[in-house]
């Protein structure tokens, strides 16, 4: 079965600091990897996304992530926080026969002038 | 091209009663996936729709049901509504097949009173 493991529910960062966010998953398949991040009562927007190829992608407003299947990660990062990154931020992976989305928990990142 | 729309934005209902949402995704996408919201509780997925048919479900009782029409649109039910259906309610679109990610409307805040 597939899962994600977000480490960490909240994290706080200074403005201009690095941004780093943990995402673990389990799969039994070649898995497809998400981040998505949320503002107050507002929907899930895509950040970026992992399918094949290169391993470090790069999403919008500067964030990226890797890929490193050795140690079943997928971590988001951004060299320098800005107070418009505050929000909520999601990790998913899609795998198996059906393709759903499994859901990290969430990490609620607070941006501290 | 208009990205997913979900209707009403915001709704109160009284315990016992019962509640339409409705989702209208990006043109061509003919897939449509529902999520329960709760601080706390994370995405809760609660099912998928493709081509008209459940493709996936979540572990939600029967109270809630949904549909979908030949033209993609998705509507989902709650009856007999408790209070702790009180949620952000979220529609998410794909195209089904081939590329994987998931595209979210702004959601439906659902009050029970």
């Amino acid at each position: 079965a597939q899962s994600v493991t977000q480490l960490g529910s909240h994290v706080s960062v200074s403005e201009g600091a690095l941004v780093l966010l943990r995402c673990n998953y389990s799969s039994s398949v070649p898995p497809y990897l998400f981040w998505y991040v949320q503002y107050p009562n507002q929907g899930l927007q895509l950040l970026l996304k992992y399918t094949t190829g290169a391993t470090l992608v790069k999403g919008i407003n500067g964030f990226e992530a890797e890929f490193k299947k050795s140690e079943t990660s997928f971590h988001l990062t951004k060299p320098s926080a800005h107070m418009s990154d505050a929000a909520e931020y999601f990790c998913a992976v899609n795998a198996g026969n059906n393709r759903k989305l499994i859901w990290g928990l969430g990490t609620s990142l607070a941006v501290n002038p | 091209k208009a990205g997913v729309t979900q209707t009403p934005r915001y709704l109160i209902k009284t315990r016992g009663q019962q509640v339409t949402l409705s989702c209208s995704p990006i043109s061509g996408h003919r897939s449509v996936s529902w999520y329960q919201q709760t601080p706390g509780q994370g995405l809760q997925f609660l099912f998928e729709y493709f081509s008209e048919t459940q493709r996936n479900k979540g572990n939600f009782p029967g109270r809630f049901s949904g549909r979908q029409f030949s033209n993609s649109r998705s509507e989902m039910n709650v009856s007999t509504l408790e209070l702790g259906d009180s949620a952000l309610y979220l529609c998410a679109s794909s195209s089904g097949t081939g590329r994987p990610e998931a595209f979210f409307g702004q959601g439906t805040r659902l009050t029970v009173v």
